[in-house]
C-alpha cells in the first residue's frame, strides 16, 4: 500500500480513443502530480496541482487534459493519443508544493497507444 | 535551471559486494537533493534526501549519500547488497529558492545483483 493509488495498472488504446487515468491519494497532501516515463529517459513533469489550483502545465499537449476536483483525486484525459505517448504515467503527491516536501508515487499506469 | 546526470546506465554487482552510484548535477547554488528507487511494476520511493547540515545523510534500506559541493555530485552507496536492492535509481535535484516543487530527475541506473 504507496498511500498513493492510480488506475488501471495497464491500458491499450487506439489512437481515436478517449479514456482516463485516475489517481487517488491517502496521505492527506495538498499537492498532487502528474509524470511521464519512458524508458532511459528522465522523468519528465507533466502538471502539478497545488491546493487543487493547477500551478505548472509544462508544454503538454493538448490532447493530455487533467482535472483534479479535490485534494485527493486527480485525472488524466486522454484523447486522440499518438504512438509517441506510450509510456508508464506516474502520479505523485506531496505535503504542499515546497521544496521541502518529499513525494510520494504511485504504482503508474502503463500506457501504450495503438 | 538545474539537471542532473547520472553516469552510469547500468551496473551489476555480486550480492554482498558494496555499490556506489554516481550523480552530477548542474546548479547555481546548493540545490535540494533526493535519491529514488524503482522496483519493477512499482512507483518510486524516496530513499534519502539532502537540504542542508551534515554532508552524509542516512536513507532507508542501509543506503546512505554524500554531498560534495566541490564536485556538485551526490554519490548514493551502501556497504553491502542484497538481492533486493535490484532495481532502478534515480537522483533528483530541487530547487530551494521557489515554493514550486518542481525536481529534476536524471536518467536512471539499473543495478542487477548477481547471485
Amino acid at each position: 500500500e504507496t498511500g498513493v493509488t492510480q488506475t488501471p495498472r495497464h491500458l491499450v488504446m487506439g489512437m481515436t480513443n478517449k479514456k482516463s487515468l485516475k489517481c487517488e491519494q491517502h496521505l492527506g497532501h495538498n499537492a498532487m502530480y502528474w509524470y511521464k516515463q519512458s524508458a532511459k529517459k528522465p522523468l519528465e513533469l507533466m502538471f502539478v496541482y497545488n491546493f487543487k489550483e493547477q500551478t505548472e502545465n509544462n508544454s503538454v499537449p493538448s490532447r493530455f487534459s487533467p482535472e483534479c476536483p479535490n485534494s485527493s483525486h486527480l485525472f488524466l484525459h486522454l484523447h486522440t493519443l499518438q504512438p509517441e505517448d506510450s509510456a508508464l504515467y506516474l502520479c505523485a503527491s506531496s505535503q504542499d508544493g515546497t521544496g521541502t516536501s518529499p513525494l510520494h508515487f504511485g504504482n503508474g499506469t502503463r500506457l501504450t497507444v495503438t | 535551471a538545474q539537471s542532473v546526470t547520472q553516469p552510469d546506465i547500468h551496473i551489476t554487482v555480486s550480492e554482498g559486494a558494496s555499490l556506489e552510484l554516481r550523480c552530477n548535477y548542474s546548479y547555481g547554488a546548493t540545490p535540494y537533493l533526493f535519491w529514488y528507487v524503482q522496483s519493477p511494476g512499482q512507483g518510486l520511493q524516496l530513499l534519502l534526501k539532502y537540504f542542508s547540515g551534515d554532508t552524509l545523510v542516512q536513507g532507508i534500506k542501509g543506503f546512505e549519500a554524500e554531498f560534495k559541493r566541490s564536485q556538485s555530485s551526490f554519490n548514493l552507496r551502501k556497504p553491502s547488497v542484497h538481492w533486493s536492492d535490484a532495481a532502478e535509481y534515480f537522483c533528483a535535484v530541487g530547487s530551494p529558492f521557489s515554493n514550486d516543487y518542481k525536481l529534476s530527475f536524471g536518467a536512471g541506473t539499473t543495478v542487477t545483483v548477481r547471485a
